[in-house]
């Protein structure tokens, strides 16, 4: 059974940073394309953005809201995911989940997430 | 690109049968056929139940099915449960070559 596990989350100031991993062992990591996805309290879904495989040039693609402060990246030596999250807001607390795609929109497994607070 | 529509509450007895929608436009869910639906208990982490607007992954109740007409996917639970009351969201793959989804859809079985 494929399993994710993120990390790296907890209280930031706004402004600051912060890099969330999620590892992803037992799996053929390199051959799946590798999404976050976050959920603010009470709230609903949100996709944050996509990286494909290193032979598919480890494209990524981001949601309109967070593109230019989000960096998605991965290190299939170590199966694991990146995601770098700059300059953040108040608004960017939630709840951070990485999940996988079995086929286009097809997300499976995901992980159990992994809470950011952004708080003064 | 913005948040598929869903209505924010559906309601239904234990054995009946309930269709949550979900709509979007000509650039997402009328687009492709890439809409999938997940269910959301509290606490816990989404778990897919249907993909490519009508595929269930295996283990997946046939009660659960999906459909599509137009920019409109609808998600149909047949013979409800008092398990199934959950938050069930609606996701697309867009022409920007991202994902949306819905707001979400609280169900209540009564």
């Amino acid at each position: 059974e494929v399993q994710l596990v993120e990390s790296g989350g907890g209280l930031v100031k706004p402004g600051g940073s912060l890099r969330l991993s999620c590892a992803a062992p037992g799996f053929t990591f390199s051959n799946a394309w590798m999404n976050w996805v976050r959920q603010a309290p009470g709230k609903g879904l949100e996709w944050l953005g996509r990286i494909k495989t290193r032979t598919e040039g480890g494209t990524t693609d981001y949601a309109a809201p967070v593109k230019g402060r989000f960096t998605i990246s991965r290190d299939d030596s170590k199966n694991t995911l990146y995601l770098q999250v700059n300059s953040l807001k108040t608004e960017d607390t939630a709840l951070y989940y990485c999940t996988t795609d079995q086929g286009i929109n097809w997300l499976d497994p995901w992980g159990q997430g992994i809470l950011v607070t952004v708080s003064s | 690109q913005s948040a598929l529509t869903q209505p924010a509450t559906v309601s239904g007895s234990p054995g009946q049968s309930i269709t949550i929608s979900c709509t979007g436009t000509s650039s997402d869910v009328g687009g492709y056929n890439y809409v999938s639906w997940y269910q959301q208990h509290p606490g816990k982490a989404p778990k897919v139940m249907i993909y490519e607007v009508s595929h269930r992954p295996s283990g997946v109740s046939n009660r659960f099915s999906g459909s599509k007409s137009g920019n409109t996917a609808s998600l149909t639970i047949s013979g409800l449960q008092a398990e199934d009351e959950a938050d069930y969201y609606c996701s697309s793959y867009t022409s920007s070559s991202t994902l949306v989804f819905g707001g979400g859809t609280k169900l209540t079985v009564l």
